[in-house]
């Protein structure tokens, strides 16, 4: 069993719907949880960081945890054409080094 | 603050020839990584320098696979006698503190294809 699982997509939606994106996850020791989003040919960027359970906003995004299932998701509102990339959900795996342990990736893809 | 920079961009190479990227991380940031990225997966963890520290390295990083960051500044991954399986992205990141809000700025990559 994988340590993150992702859907991999694609997914395609209007522009302006909402968009959920999923990550599960097999380690209940994980608390740390962040999703970045790769565009074609870029590396990957930070957009959202989250510990423990709950819930976090930053404009018309969202992060959500639920623990006791293992569970991230990613919520976009308003979504624009401008989002569409690779969204990859990523746990820090502990210890001193910090490495992050990254899932497959969903692309998403907002059409106008 | 000119980002993470990674040379070549792309890298085309003939089996059993040797290739050597190289990452220019954000000036003052004492860690940087290593990672691979295939097409369709997310990016695997190769490697982790504190300045100039090796400090762990993946099981993925095969005796052809050596890392080396001279006097803590830009690094330098070098793989021996290329594979066609080798063909990924070669990602590199750096970040100025560590623990739990550590953040991440990954370069573009450089793009190696092995014929």
């Amino acid at each position: 069993q994988k340590e993150v699982e992702q859907d991999p997509g694609p997914l395609s939606v209007p522009e302006g719907a909402i968009v959920s994106l999923n990550c599960t996850y097999s380690n209940s020791a994980f608390q740390y949880f962040m999703w970045y989003r790769q565009y074609s040919r870029k590396g990957p960027e930070l957009l959202m960081y989250t510990y423990s359970s709950g819930n976090k906003e930053d404009g018309r995004f969202t992060a959500q945890v639920d623990k006791s299932s293992k569970y991230i998701s990613l919520f976009i509102r308003d979504s624009q054409p401008s989002d569409s990339a690779t969204y990859l959900c990523a746990i820090l795996g502990g210890g001193a080094t910090n490495k992050l342990i990254f899932g497959t990736g969903t692309l998403l893809a907002v059409q106008p | 603050d000119t980002g993470v920079s990674q040379n070549p961009r792309h890298k085309i190479t003939k089996r059993g020839q040797n290739v050597t990227f190289r990452c220019d991380p954000i000036s003052e940031h004492n860690r940087l990584y290593w990672y691979r990225q295939t097409l369709g997966q997310g990016p695997e963890f190769l490697t982790y320098f504190q300045n100039e520290a090796q400090l762990e390295k993946s099981r993925l990083l095969s005796d052809r696979f050596s890392a080396e960051r001279p006097k803590g500044s830009f690094s330098t991954l070098e793989i021996q006698r290329t594979e066609q399986g080798d063909s990924a992205m070669y990602l590199c990141a750096s970040s100025q503190t560590g623990g739990i809000n550590e953040k991440l700025f990954f370069g573009s990559g450089t793009q190696l294809s092995v014929l």
